[in-house]
């Protein structure tokens, strides 16, 4: 599975798009990208993912680069409950002997502020 | 539907004891997690089942044992626990393809 790397933080101001970035540049021809958001040590959140092209969910947007080695997350409206940590990960999906399993890093901690 | 139950929500072990945490789903999915996550850590995946009677380890497997006897439980046993294993631990999943894993709230375990 590929790496990613995301800046460690990040502030937006409530109301305001919040802008995530991205990089997997190793990534492969049939790897999704996948965002998961952490609040308060629950249980990560399923947000959005996408293959090549753009998505959008009641949630979020999903900008991929044409040459899929970036991605961007954008919250429209960013509330102060969107105060999280953001977790882009890359993978294969099930089959041929994938297992789906997702490789956490560090992730983004996004702080909204009012 | 209850999607993904993790008990207990908390627990705190002594030095050697033995526990089980137990993970339960109610969506009919073959494929189920485990992963720990340490402060300010990502998640690390401990095992992990691609259907009932199928398991293998992931990343950060030692000191640890799962089964998968239904589909809807995978229960994560710890033996002689050590401090090492004070984590949170979150079960997760999915059935499969490219679809989304859906995570349990979680167990705070302490080894002291």
């Amino acid at each position: 599975d590929a790496k990613t790397t995301q800046p460690p933080s990040m502030d937006c101001a409530e109301g305001r798009a919040a802008n995530l970035p991205c990089n997997h540049s190793t990534i492969s021809g049939n790897e999704y990208v996948y965002w998961y958001r952490q609040i308060h040590s629950q249980g990560p959140q399923y947000i959005i993912h996408g293959l090549k092209n753009n998505e959008t969910n009641e949630m979020a947007s999903l900008i991929i680069t044409e040459d899929r080695k970036s991605s961007t997350l954008i919250l429209p409206h960013a509330t102060l409950r969107d105060t999280a940590v953001y977790y882009c990960i890359v993978r294969l999906p099930h089959g041929s002997g994938n297992t789906g399993k997702l490789i956490f890093g560090q992730g983004t901690t996004l702080q909204v502020k009012p | 539907n209850a999607g993904v139950t993790q008990t207990p929500k908390f627990r705190i072990l002594k030095i050697g004891q033995s526990m089980t945490l137990q993970c339960a789903q109610d969506m009919n999915h073959n494929y189920m997690y485990w992963y720990r996550q340490d402060p300010g850590m990502g998640l690390k995946l401990i095992y992990y089942s691609v259907g009932a009677g199928i398991t293998d380890k992931g990343e950060v497997p030692n000191g640890y044992n799962v089964s998968r006897s239904t589909t809807e439980d995978f229960p994560l046993r710890l033996e002689l626990a050590a401090p090492s294993q004070t984590s949170v631990y979150f079960c997760a999943s999915t059935r499969g393809g490219s679809y989304e894993q859906y995570f349990g709230p979680g167990t705070r375990l302490t080894v002291t």
